[in-house]
């Protein structure tokens, strides 16, 4: 089993959907969780922290479910400019901070 | 700009030759990591530094990879006897040394190895 693992997707969703990622981490010693975004060729940007309380930013709210070991990523009215590739990070707890990467959930807002 | 930099941002080598990359973190962030990165997958870690440090290294690994931070500040990866299958994007990115330790990621440097 990946240490993290996300469904590729693609999600193909309308313009206005609500859209939603999971991500489901192995190691439940891991302290802590984000949500990058990357577009085709470019860096990965953070997009947010997901805290235990969850975290949520405008159209975008990410939780933290540890007893199912997942985070989400949910997105409200979604916009053309949201298609990008939501990669979910998860770094362990123990004095090794290595995050781990999933390979990515592509999403694709059509008008 | 105050972000993290890299050079080159493309590099185009023949197998069997010698390749170095730079990083330049963001300047007060003391923690600074190496990623490579291929089509279709997430970053996959290589090596982190604290400070000059150079604290965890990847058993994925090759010995023909070697990465400094001789002063704490700008970073180099080395790539020795480059194969076809090193060809990938290599991303650095820093952050502050805490528990969160949120990355900030530089634009890559794409590697071609013919």
């Amino acid at each position: 089993r990946k240490e993290v693992e996300q469904d590729p997707g693609p999600f193909n969703v309308p313009e206005g959907a609500t859209v939603a990622f999971n991500c489901t981490y192995s190691n439940s010693a891991s302290q802590s969780f984000f949500w990058y975004r990357q577009d085709c060729r470019k860096e990965p940007k953070l997009l947010m922290s997901v805290y235990s309380s969850g975290n949520e930013d405008g159209r975008f709210t990410a939780q933290l479910n540890r007893a199912s070991q997942y985070i989400s990523l949910l997105i409200r009215d979604s916009k053309l400019s949201d298609s990008a590739t939501y990669l979910c990070v998860v770094t362990a707890s123990g004095g090794s901070y290595i995050p781990t990467f999933g390979r990515g959930t592509s999403l694709i807002v059509h008008p | 700009d105050t972000g993290v930099s890299q050079d080159p941002r493309h590099k185009i080598t023949k197998r069997g030759q010698n390749v170095t990359f730079r990083c330049d973190p963001i300047s007060e962030h003391n923690r600074l990591y190496w990623y490579r990165q291929t089509l279709g997958q997430g970053p996959e870690f290589l090596t982190y530094f604290q400070n000059e440090a150079q604290l965890e290294k990847s058993r994925l690994l090759s010995d023909r990879f070697s990465a400094e931070r001789p002063k704490g500040s700008f970073s180099t990866l080395e790539i020795q006897r480059t194969e076809q299958g090193d060809s990938a994007m290599y991303l650095c990115a820093s952050s502050v040394a805490g528990v969160w330790n949120e990355q900030f990621f530089g634009p890559g440097t794409r590697l071609t190895v013919l």
